[in-house]
C-alpha cells in the first residue's frame, strides 16, 4: 500500500504570507496526486489534480508542484478564507490520503 | 449541477449491519467510478471503497475488506455500501465521492452521513 505523509501537521501564518505544505509518497506515484481543502463540518473540495492542474474556480494564488514522491501545495498570499485543513491524496494505486495540514491565520 | 446525497446512517451496535446509499444526479452516473471516503470524529480522511463505472471492479481498504461491500445500480443512479460486522472504529461520517474517470481525483462529494457504532 502507498502511504502519504504531510508536513507540517499545523501551521500558523499571517494574511499575505506565502505558505507551503509538503506531501511525500512512500513510492513513486508519478503525478497522480490531488489536493483538497476541507472546512469544519463541510465535505472536502478538490483544489488541484495531477499534481499541478488547478481545478476550475480555484483561486490562482494556490498552486501545486512535484512528481514522483515529493509534492508541494503553495498559497502565494494567504487570505482569511484559506483557513482550513488541506489533504493530499494519491490515485496511482487506488486512493490514499495524507493525514492533513491545518492552516490557521494569526 | 452534480449532486450526491447520502442516506442510511445512524446508530448501530457493535457487530451489527448498516446499508448506506448515495443518490446521484446531474451527470451520467454509469460513466464514472465512485468511492466511499470516511472521516472519524476529529480525524482525517480515509478512503474506504471504490467501484468502477460498470460495477465490474471493486476495491477496498484493508480496514474494511471482507466486512463491507460496495455496489451500484446504474439504472437508478445509486451507489451503496453494505457494512457488516461493524466496530467502534467504523464510527465516522461517510462521504460518497465521484471519481473524474477511473481511479482519479474525486471531483464531487456528497455532504456525508454519520454512522455511530456504540452499545
Amino acid at each position: 500500500d502507498i502511504q502519504m505523509t504531510q508536513s507540517p501537521s499545523t501551521l500558523s501564518a499571517s494574511v499575505g504570507d506565502r505558505v507551503t505544505i509538503t506531501c511525500r509518497a512512500s513510492q513513486s506515484i508519478s503525478s497522480w496526486l490531488a489536493w483538497y481543502q476541507q472546512k469544519p463540518g463541510k465535505a472536502p473540495n478538490l483544489l488541484i489534480y495531477k499534481a499541478s492542474s488547478l481545478e476550475s474556480g480555484v483561486p490562482s494564488r494556490l498552486s501545486g508542484s512535484g512528481s514522483g514522491t515529493e509534492f508541494t501545495l503553495t498559497i502565494s498570499s494567504l487570505q482569511p478564507d484559506d483557513s482550513a485543513t488541506y489533504y493530499c491524496q494519491q490515485y496511482n494505486s487506488y486512493w490514499t490520503f495524507g493525514q492533513g495540514t491545518k492552516v490557521e491565520i494569526k | 449541477e452534480v449532486q450526491l446525497l447520502e442516506s442510511g446512517g445512524g446508530l448501530v451496535q457493535p457487530g451489527g449491519s448498516l446499508r448506506l446509499s448515495c443518490a446521484a444526479s446531474g451527470f451520467t452516473f454509469s460513466s464514472y467510478a465512485m468511492t466511499w471516503v470516511r472521516q472519524a470524529p476529529g480525524k482525517g480522511l480515509e478512503w474506504v471503497s471504490g467501484i468502477s463505472n460498470s460495477g465490474g471492479n471493486t476495491y477496498y481498504s484493508d480496514s474494511v475488506e471482507g466486512r463491507f461491500t460496495i455496489s451500484r445500480d446504474n439504472s437508478k443512479n445509486t451507489l451503496k455500501l453494505q457494512m457488516n460486522s461493524l466496530r467502534a472504529e467504523d464510527t465516522a461520517v461517510y462521504y460518497c465521492a465521484k471519481s473524474w474517470k477511473g481511479i482519479h481525483q474525486l471531483d464531487y462529494w456528497g455532504q456525508g452521513t454519520l454512522v455511530t457504532v456504540s452499545s
